[in-house]
């Protein structure tokens, strides 16, 4: 059974740089029928895509955040990260990771359990 | 403000169906059968309920079920139980360089 496990700091200052990991176990990231991508969740608020990768290291990221991010990915530990650069307190939220279909945007399944990142000095 | 267009609430009685629509463009929704939907119960990471507009994940029950309708996808409930009460979510591959869109979210009250 895949499992998404997201870990990293759950607080962050003001203009640093937000950096987390996503663990995949039960199924190899190498696979060829699917990206892999973060998802946010502001307090009380919907769901916002960040980007994804395929493993390859091809990445697609939502425009508004481009300038931003990066995601990344290590085949040899089966994870892919994601650095988020000059954060703000409009950067916290819950963030996940999951396995997406082909093309991206089709479906996302299995989620991680999510993280919860604050930005604050 | 979000690309794709929900409720913000819908209720219904147990044993009763409902339904959640999800309006985007032909851009989006309208334009491709790439339409899922996320089942969200508070403080829990979204659930898979729907993909390809119609189609149900392994062990998702068959009382839920998808369709759309030119630029309007939905999302129907059927036989509400208690355990249904949550968010729900729905997204869709768009042509525009933002790739993936999600609706603002819909909460469902079973009375």
């Amino acid at each position: 059974q895949l499992q998404l496990q997201e870990s990293g700091p759950g607080l962050v200052k003001p203009s640093e740089t937000l950096s987390l990991t996503c663990n995949v176990t039960g199924g190899s990231i190498s696979s060829s029928s699917y990206y892999w991508g973060w998802i946010r969740q502001p307090p009380g608020k919907g769901l916002e895509w960040i980007g994804s990768i395929y493993y390859s290291g091809s990445t697609s990221y939502n425009p508004s955040l481009k300038s931003r991010v990066t995601i990344s990915v290590d085949t040899s530990k089966n994870q892919f990260s994601l650095k988020l650069s000059s954060v703000t307190a409009a950067d916290t939220g819950v963030y996940y990771c999951a396995r997406l279909g082909i093309p991206v945007g089709d479906w996302f399944d299995p989620w991680g359990q999510g993280t919860l990142v604050t930005v604050s000095s | 403000q979000s690309a794709l267009t929900q409720p913000a609430s819908v209720s219904g009685s147990p044993g009763q169906s409902i339904t959640i629509s999800c309006t985007g463009t032909s851009s989006d929704v309208g334009g491709y059968d790439y339409v899922s939907w996320y089942q969200q119960h508070p403080g829990k990471a979204p659930k898979l309920m729907i993909y390809d507009v119609s189609n149900r994940p392994s062990g998702v029950s068959n009382r839920f079920s998808g369709s759309k309708s030119g630029n309007t996808a939905s999302l129907t409930i059927s036989g509400l139980q208690a355990e249904d009460e949550a968010d729900y979510y729905c997204s869709s591959y768009t042509s525009s360089s933002t790739l993936v869109v999600f609706g603002g979210g819909t909460k469902l009250t079973v009375l």
